[in-house]
């Protein structure tokens, strides 16, 4: 099992600019998440999915959208990227949300310049 | 107001001997789950352990175990016998009642162990 994957690994933006980054998980997770990460910080939800087709929002979802088509993949979109989401982005998964541990990606290192 | 507080921003311990993080948090909820995540330098993200509100026991998972005080609201990690690998930033997290999707994280402590 590979677990949850990120790509890319590191990317850097400019102002405006949009990307994707890419999470698949191979565990048959029905809960999937987005995390980002600032400098000396804990993790903050962006946006969260119970199962393929679902999706809501977490903590701090302005400036971003996901889709979750399929139970392995949920990409996360940003749109006109802005300097204040320069951080790293964590995609996690779990098997159940009560009790049950978020098993991490890799993170993706996001600059926006 | 802030759910999960470490004190704590970074904290020593000598090779082989046993140290204590500290974890406080802040729910009305009285279902909830409190993990603590490792995160290397290498920046993944690592599950060690996990305690739920009802638990009547410590969790213990090899050298790490959870003191639990409900009452203080406290959920420290204690890390015995300390390896030069265990050096690494570490997250209490805490998720509020059943089937929350939102969990929260505390802003870390450092861990430096010396040989």
């Amino acid at each position: 099992n590979a677990g949850v994957t990120q790509t890319p690994k590191f990317r850097i933006l400019k102002i405006g600019q949009s990307m994707t980054l890419q999470c698949t998980q191979d565990m048959n997770h029905n809960y999937m998440y987005w995390y980002r990460q600032d400098p000396g910080m804990g993790l903050k939800l962006i946006y969260y999915s119970v199962g393929a087709g679902i999706t809501d929002k977490g903590e701090v979802p302005n400036g971003y959208n996901v889709s979750r088509s399929t139970t392995e993949d949920f990409p996360l979109r940003l749109e006109l990227a802005a300097p204040s989401q320069t951080s790293v982005y964590f995609c996690a998964s779990s098997y159940r949300p009560e009790g049950g541990p978020l098993f991490f990606g890799p993170g993706t290192r996001l600059t926006v310049l | 107001a802030q759910k999960i507080t470490q004190t704590q921003p970074g904290m020593f311990v000598q090779e082989k001997e046993a140290v204590t993080l500290d974890c406080t948090y802040d729910t009305s909820d009285p279902s909830y789950g409190l993990f603590w995540y490792k995160q290397p330098s290498s920046g993944e993200m690592i599950f060690l352990i996990y305690q739920g509100s009802y638990d009547q026991q410590n969790a213990t998972e090899g050298r790490y175990s959870l003191n639990f005080q409900k009452a203080r609201k406290s959920a420290n990690l204690v890390i015995s016998a300390s390896q030069l690998g265990d050096s690494a930033m570490y997250f209490c997290a805490m998720r509020e009642g059943l089937n929350n999707n939102d969990m929260r994280f505390g802003a870390g402590t450092r861990l430096t162990v010396k040989p």
